[in-house]
């Protein structure tokens, strides 16, 4: 069965600091796609990136990087100078191929931005 | 705007009552899903379907029915509610090729049992 870990439940962060969210995950299949999602105090899901298991290249857009590493089962998130509007949960999500394309959800981390 | 719609988006029950939440999508998805969050606990997949007709199981089924009779529509069914069930409940949906484009979420219900 395929298993999502996010170990930090929450982080504190001082604004314009860096701070990165980890992501392990666990699966038996060799095609397979990761999500970042981030949830707002305002309740809503935001997608914020798709990555297959076949593309480990790094992905920096704007503030936001990600680091897929493979060989460690892990998918990772940083963001640079962190905002205020920074301030959310932060989900990591795993969806196998076939059976539905489900998604699995990891725990979450939540992220408080202060000034 | 097209997107996945959840209806109602609150809703307090008292125990045993019944209700229904709605989903409708209109990107002419394939795949449907029902999830419940909890503080926690992340999302966790109650239902899930892979075409008008079909329903299976997720990790978390029990005290939930569904039905998917069009393939636009995919409702959760609670038929004696529980105060176990006061959750955020999120629908998606998604493409059998899931493509570009991932899933897409509803805006959530936040249910109450009491």
């Amino acid at each position: 069965a395929q298993k999502v870990t996010q170990a930090q439940t929450e982080i504190s962060v001082v604004e314009k600091e860096d701070v990165t969210l980890d992501c392990v995950y666990e699966t038996r299949d060799t095609t397979y796609y990761l999500f970042w999602y981030k949830q707002p105090p305002s309740g809503e899901l935001v997608f914020l990136i798709r990555r297959n298991s076949f593309d480990e290249q790094n992905e920096i857009s704007g503030r936001y990087s990600w680091n897929f590493q493979k060989s460690t089962s892990s998918f990772n998130f940083t963001i640079t100078a962190s905002q205020v509007v920074d301030s959310a949960v932060y989900f990591c999500a795993l969806s196998e191929t076939g059976g539905g394309n489900k998604l699995t959800f990891g725990t979450g981390t939540q992220l408080k931005v202060e000034l | 705007n097209a997107g996945v719609t959840q209806t109602p988006k609150f809703r307090v029950l008292k125990t045993g009552q019944s209700m229904t939440l709605l989903c409708a999508q209109d990107m002419n998805h394939e795949y449907m899903y029902w999830y419940r969050q909890d503080p926690g606990m992340g999302l966790r997949l109650i239902h899930y379907s892979v075409g008008e007709g079909t329903t299976a199981k997720g990790e978390v089924p029990d005290g939930y029915n569904v039905s998917r009779l069009k393939k636009q529509n995919f409702l959760l069914g609670l038929e004696s509610a529980a105060p176990s069930q006061t959750s955020v409940y999120f629908c998606a949906s998604s493409l059998r090729d899931r493509g570009s484009y991932g899933y897409t979420f509803g805006s959530g219900t936040r249910l109450t049992v009491v």
